[in-house]
């Protein structure tokens, strides 16, 4: 069985560019979550869906981040325009319900 | 406000004896707690869960007990093995905020062979 699957796996951009990422979960998990992890720290939720439904966007810095989960399977995470402190690796979780949660390799992310 | 706590950020333990990796947390409506194995350029695997109707639940080489009174959780591992080197995140999650989960800052484990 396939995994989480995420894209890219790194992107340096200058700031103030935009910036997308992409992930594919594992079929059947109709939970999907996006984590930021910066350096030295566990995971942080960005947003988190149930099916195609944002259930979660408290933390997610809404004037310069968005996401969306068309269909209720892959989802793609912007950033617009990025900023120097955006720097971190990205992750994509997904889950059935409430279950343990698979991630994938992230995407780190480097704003110079 | 740090809600799961790993106030050790690193431990070094002999292969072959135990590794004990400590969390504490301060919201008591936490309800589900899990442990997370990170190695490097991967991102974090689930390891073993404990429901707080449960002291302990052990799979295998890992055992994690939790003390709800005093707000901590421990993981266990034994014997201990060179592979086991990873950084290891506590976990919690509670029915009431929705079950966001809240991670700590996690702890890096070296296994010496």
């Amino acid at each position: 069985e396939a995994g989480v699957v995420q894209s890219p796996r790194y992107k340096i951009i200058e700031k103030k560019q935009p910036v997308a990422f992409w992930c594919n979960p594992i079929s059947g998990h109709n939970t999907l979550y996006w984590y930021l992890q910066n350096l030295g720290q566990g995971p942080e939720l960005l947003i988190r869906y149930e099916n195609e439904e944002a259930v979660d966007d408290s933390q997610l810095p809404k004037d310069r981040f968005s996401a969306e989960r068309l269909k209720g399977v892959d989802s793609t995470l912007k950033i617009q325009p990025a900023e120097l402190g955006d720097s971190a690796v990205y992750l994509c979780a997904s889950s059935l319900g409430r279950s343990e949660q698979y991630f994938g390799p992230g995407t780190r992310l480097t704003v110079t | 406000d740090q809600q799961v706590k790993q106030n050790s950020p690193s431990l070094s333990v002999q292969e072959g004896r135990i590794s004990i990796l400590n969390c504490d947390y301060t919201n008591s409506m936490f309800d589900y707690f899990l442990w997370y194995k990170k190695y490097p350029a991967e991102g974090p695997t689930f390891l073993i869960s404990i429901s707080s109707i449960k002291d302990k639940n052990e799979d295998g080489r890992f055992t994690v007990f939790l003390n709800k009174s005093a707000k901590h959780l421990s993981l266990h591992i034994v014997p201990s093995q060179p592979g086991d080197s990873a950084v290891y995140f506590c976990a919690a999650s509670a029915r009431s905020g929705g079950f966001k989960t809240i991670f700590g800052a996690g702890t890096r484990l070296f296994v010496k062979a």
